[in-house]
């Protein structure tokens, strides 16, 4: 069973730019939920999909947006890069929105200038 | 609004002694409640869940976490604790009652088992 992948693994963007962020889910999973996960601290939830559909949304800005395809695969994309936005982003996979358990692929960490 | 918070930002263990990482939550409706284990440039792993039932449920790796419904606490636990349980430790929660709600995670507790 394949786990949760993200590419790349590393990124380094100049403020102003625009990024594009990849995660592959787990096999039989519908739900993908992205984090981004700032230098000492949790977890920040950025928003979810469940299948292909939006299906929450965190405290984050419409920059920040993305998709699921009908592989249940996900991107996010984020325009106008800030400083702030330097993070570990983080795409987890559940079999579902109720109870079920995310499960985390490595990261992508992201770098601006 | 759903909230977690851990209060200790490190816990020091000697290797063999029993461990105990703390957990409170707030949450409206019925929480759903998780503990994950993060090691140095890794993604998360999942470690527990309580969703419903008895109050003690078991994990991954030999641990353990006690839902108190009346403290609003779920404390992760470990009988005997290993140099290798060193790392960063997150509790999260959601309402159960209310669906698209997100995972709302604690700020993460250090471990250190020293040995």
């Amino acid at each position: 069973e394949t786990g949760v992948t993200q590419s790349p693994t590393h990124l380094i963007k100049t403020r102003g730019q625009q990024v594009t962020l990849r995660c592959s889910s787990q096999s039989g999973h519908n739900t993908v939920s992205w984090y981004q996960q700032a230098l000492g601290q949790g977890p920040q939830f950025i928003f979810q999909y469940y299948r292909e559909e939006e299906n929450g949304r965190g405290n984050f800005p419409p920059r920040f947006s993305g998709l699921q395809f009908p592989n249940y695969s996900s991107e996010l994309n984020v325009n106008a890069l800030e400083l702030d936005d330097s993070a570990l982003y983080l795409c987890a996979s559940s079999l579902g929105v109720g109870g079920y358990e995310q499960y985390f692929g490595p990261g992508t960490r992201l770098t601006v200038t | 609004a759903q909230s977690v918070a851990q209060p200790e930002d490190q816990v020091n263990v000697a290797e063999g002694n029993p461990l105990t990482v703390k957990c409170t939550y707030s949450v409206s409706g019925n929480p759903y409640l998780f503990w994950y284990v993060q090691y140095p440039n890794r993604g998360l792993q999942f470690l527990l869940k309580y969703i419903t039932g008895d109050n003690l449920v078991k994990g991954s790796y030999g641990f353990e976490a006690e839902f108190n419904k009346s403290q609003t606490s779920f404390h992760l636990k470990k009988p005997s604790a290993l140099v290798s349980d060193s790392a960063l430790y997150f509790c999260a929660v959601r309402d159960g009652g209310q669906a698209g709600t997100a995972l709302i995670f604690g700020k993460g507790t250090t471990l250190s088992v020293s040995s």
